[in-house]
């Protein structure tokens, strides 16, 4: 079973430029979520989408949306960039188990 | 205060040892434990998952949850040079059919040939 996958793996933008990251979850699940992670902060939840309906936000500005297909493919976009969000942007899609939770390995989010 | 705190080390012990990391969290209505490992450059991958109090055995990894201290433990015995990596607690709340995680920020590990 192929794994969670996430495009682009590398990012370069400037500030006030917007961004979109893909997620494919691994086949058959339905929930996908997004985590910002850097070195201060941590891991921290940004959304989380099911069934192409955002269930569950994080405290982040609204910046930060995203979106699900019905393939359950996923996007996030951020607009306006700012310096502070250069980032790990990890994706995780989940089974009907809740150790069924599986992250890919990341957009690196360089922000200039 | 936040909701999951853990000590960010860095750790390094020497081949051989047992590893003790350890997380406390405030909010007692979590009700799932995990333990993630994440190598560099790489998604976190889950190590250990429970959602009771008490001790959870797979290999030469031990999960330890204290519902009562709010307090959760990961013991690595035999520590390799492949456990290098930072740990990460999660803990989940699930309610209104939303699920989330919430993390610790992560202990660097690096175990010494």
């Amino acid at each position: 079973k192929a794994g969670v996958t996430q495009t682009p793996r590398y990012l370069i933008k400037t500030r006030g430029q917007q961004v979109t990251l893909s997620c494919s979850p691994i086949s058959g699940h339905r929930s996908v979520s997004w985590y910002q992670q850097t070195p201060g902060q941590g891991l921290q939840f940004l959304f989380e989408y099911f069934s192409e309906t955002q269930r569950n936000k994080g405290n982040f500005p609204g910046r930060f949306s995203g979106r699900q297909f019905s393939n359950s493919r996923s996007e996030m976009n951020v607009s306006t960039l700012e310096l502070g969000d250069s980032a790990l942007y990890l994706c995780s899609s989940r089974g009907s188990s809740y150790n069924e939770q599986f992250f890919g390995p990341g957009t690196r989010l360089t922000v200039l | 205060q936040k909701e999951v705190e853990q000590d960010p080390g860095p750790l390094s012990v020497p081949e051989g040892a047992i590893v003790s990391l350890n997380c406390t969290y405030s909010n007692s209505a979590f009700q799932y434990f995990m333990w993630y490992r994440q190598y560099s450059r790489k998604g976190p991958e889950l190590l250990m998952y429970t959602y009771s109090s008490g001790n959870k055995e797979d290999g030469r990894f031990t999960a330890q949850v204290d519902k009562s201290s709010k307090y959760i433990s990961l013991f690595i015995r035999d520590s390799q040079p492949s456990d290098s990596a930072t740990y990460l607690c999660a803990i989940a709340y699930s309610g209104a059919g939303s699920y989330q995680l919430t993390f610790g920020k992560g202990t660097k590990l690096s175990v010494i040939p």
